[in-house]
């Protein structure tokens, strides 16, 4: 079946340092990839998308690639702040009417 | 526009203690669906549906009941609580058709002493 594996945290970096989380995929076809964050004490919100092999998902200085050839959808940040601390989860769906396949996590520490 | 709402936020419950945690949204999608978190394992399928009178179970259905009446509502209902049940549950929706981002709700914590 379909999974998702990301790099094990946790993950603790001062204030602007460059962040990069791993993500690689297993599936059949050709999935939309995600990545989603969350905060201490909150829901899950989507933090950016792919749909389709070499599209860059961007969002709040994250961005992600989707490489098809690699199977690989890692997260990087080229500045992080001490407001990025939060866990984020990788994940991948094949349509909107098939579950989310997400990865463990990784939690991010930013230290100022 | 509320968006994905959970009630109760909090729980706590006796060991075979029944209950139901609602989950209600307002953006008339047709998917929705219910994961535990707990510490390490990241989140775990429950169940899900994709449109108002079907259901299907996920990765870890035991214990757990659903139906979808209407579009808008997908309660989880506790039969019988265990320990094993305590957890964070959260409940997430999203349309049929597009690319797939899921909406999710702010949790329920669920304590089964």
């Amino acid at each position: 079946g379909d999974s998702v594996t990301q790099m094990e945290g946790p993950v603790t970096l001062s204030e602007e340092a460059f962040l990069t989380i791993n993500c690689t995929y297993t599936a059949t076809g050709y999935p939309s990839l995600f990545w989603y964050v969350q905060y201490p004490g909150e829901g899950l919100q989507l933090l950016l998308k792919a749909t389709k092999a070499d599209d860059k998902g961007s969002n709040k200085g994250f961005e992600a690639t989707y490489r098809k050839e690699t199977t690989s959808f890692h997260l990087e940040k080229g500045s992080v702040q001490v407001s990025d601390s939060a866990v984020y989860f990788c994940a991948l769906r094949h349509s909107g009417n098939t579950p989310l396949v997400f990865g463990k996590g990784t939690r991010l520490s930013v230290i100022a | 526009n509320a968006g994905v709402t959970q009630t109760p936020k909090f729980q706590v419950l006796k060991t075979g203690q029944s209950m139901t945690l609602q989950c209600a949204q307002d953006m008339n999608h047709e998917y929705m669906s219910w994961y535990r978190q707990d510490p390490g394992m990241g989140l775990r399928l429950i169940h899900y549906s994709v449109g108002a009178g079907i259901t299907d179970q996920g990765e870890v259905p035991n214990g757990y009941n659903v139906s979808r009446s209407t579009t808008e509502d997908f309660p989880l209902r506790l039969l019988s609580a265990a320990p094993s049940q305590t957890s964070v549950y959260f409940c997430a929706s999203s349309y049929s058709g597009g690319t797939g981002e899921q909406y999710f709700g702010p949790g329920t914590r669920l304590t089964v002493t």
